[in-house]
């Protein structure tokens, strides 16, 4: 069945530190992906998004590149901030379902 | 207002209580779900309702009664809860088809059973 798998964390970073959340997928079809943000106390929001193969999705400095060959929808930002530190949920819609990864804390000193 | 709501942002209640979530969506979408988001748990699909009707039930237990009178409205009873049953409960909805559109989450009722 389709399906998210995203990397363990907690992550930890100093400031203006490199971030990279590994994300693959398995999907029937030809999916959608995406990821979410959740800072603490709130719901989840769409961070960015990629609806085919080579798309890259960006948005506040993330950016994500649609990888059929690899199925992967890594998250990347080149220098984080405090203010990033939050859960990062990889997704897929596939036939009308979502699957959602199992989240990824980030947390960033400063 | 915009956006997906949810009432109230947080809820305290005993075992023998009856209670309900509110979620109302002004963005004209078709789908609504109920999400449980427990700590150290991944999120967990509850219910799916596509025009008012229910789509999917994720072998929920009976104590969840979920409730959609018309698209814009959906409401989560509560009745008889276990204290594990403490979590965060997200509405969202969609205007899914296919393989694309995205989920629009609301902020969430923080609910704590006693």
């Amino acid at each position: 069945g389709d399906s998210v798998t995203q990397m363990e964390g907690p992550v930890t970073l100093s400031e203006e530190a490199f971030l990279t959340i590994n994300c693959t997928y398995t999907a029937t079809g030809y999916p959608s992906l995406f990821w979410y943000v959740q800072y603490p106390g709130e719901g989840l929001q769409l961070l960015l998004k990629a609806t085919k193969a080579d798309d890259k999705g960006s948005n506040k400095g993330f950016e994500a590149t649609y990888r059929k060959e690899t199925t992967s929808f890594h998250l990347e930002k080149g220098s984080v901030q405090v203010s990033d530190s939050a859960v990062y949920f990889c997704a897929l819609i596939s036939f009308n379902k979502f699957y959602f990864g199992s989240g990824t804390k980030l947390n960033v000193k400063p | 207002e915009t956006g997906v709501t949810q009432t109230p942002r947080h809820l305290v209640m005993g075992m023998t209580n009856k209670k309900s979530l509110k979620c109302e969506q002004h963005l004209g979408h078709n789908a609504m779900y109920w999400y449980k988001q427990s700590a150290k748990k991944p999120l967990e699909l509850m219910f799916v309702y596509n025009f008012k009707e229910q789509t999917e039930n994720n072998s929920v237990p009976s104590r969840f009664s979920p409730e959609c009178p018309n698209s814009s409205h959906l409401f989560l009873h509560l009745h008889t809860l276990q204290p594990e049953d403490s979590a965060l409960y997200l509405c969202a909805s969609s205007q899914a088809q296919g393989n694309t559109g995205e989920l629009f989450f609301g902020e969430g009722s923080r609910l704590t059973v006693l």
